[in-house]
């Protein structure tokens, strides 16, 4: 069966500061992978979409990129975290262009 | 760009109760999904309905893709304690170039009191 990883779960860190956060599937090959931006309790805005290694498409304008250095890894990156990026982190994979099956968020909190 | 206006906001019932969560829009999908968060976690996927007019049920819920593939519904019969959480419905974008990218609805919360 496939599962999917995301980590860290909860992240702190100060303004200007990099991040990284990494998601991991198992179980199957060359994934479709998502990440995503959720407001508390509200629903999820797309960032970034890959359909293959090396092939990543930014959805918004932002001060995040992402990138896919390997069939089954989705890495999300920052050179200068900014207030405004505090939020819950979700990754996702798809098999089809249908549903998505998400991985259990990492909680980023900028101060 | 495609939005997916999701209905209510909020939902606060007692249990036994019945309800009806509502996802509208003015574009077509080629499906569209119902998923279920519990706070501090992913969403977890209940549904995909991919024919227009399909109904598909799930014990006590109940999921209707309209005809024309631009609204949605979630009936839930006999509430719960258990189905509180924040529902979300999704809609995947049709066309070629689509590559899977789903459009979200802004969530229901629902609260099911004992």
């Amino acid at each position: 069966s496939q599962t999917i990883h995301q980590w860290p779960a909860t992240l702190v860190q100060p303004v200007g500061s990099p991040l990284s956060l990494e998601c991991t599937v198992e179980g199957t090959s060359n994934p479709n992978l998502y990440w995503y931006r959720q407001a508390a309790g509200r629903g999820l805005q797309l960032l970034f979409y890959s359909v293959g290694i090396g092939q990543i498409s930014s959805e918004v304008p932002q001060n995040l990129s992402a990138s896919r250095p390997q069939d089954r890894q989705f890495i999300l990156s920052s050179k200068k975290l900014l207030l405004s990026d505090s939020g819950f982190y979700l990754c996702a994979w798809s098999p089809t262009y249908n549903e998505q099956f998400f991985g259990p968020g990492t909680r980023l909190t900028v101060l | 760009t495609q939005l997916l206006e999701q209905s209510p906001q909020f939902l606060s019932i007692q249990e036994g109760e019945n309800l009806t969560v509502y996802c509208n829009s003015s574009s077509v999908f080629s499906s569209l999904q119902w998923y279920r968060q519990e706070p501090g976690e992913g969403p977890v996927l209940l549904v995909t309905v991919v024919t227009g007019g399909e109904v598909k049920k799930l014990k006590r819920l109940t999921f209707q893709f309209g005809d024309a593939r631009k609204d949605s519904s979630l009936h839930i019969t006999a509430a719960q304690p258990g189905d509180t959480g924040l529902y979300l419905c999704a809609g995947a974008r049709a066309g070629g170039t689509s590559y899977g990218k789903l459009t979200f609805g802004q969530g229901t919360i629902l609260t099911v009191h004992p």
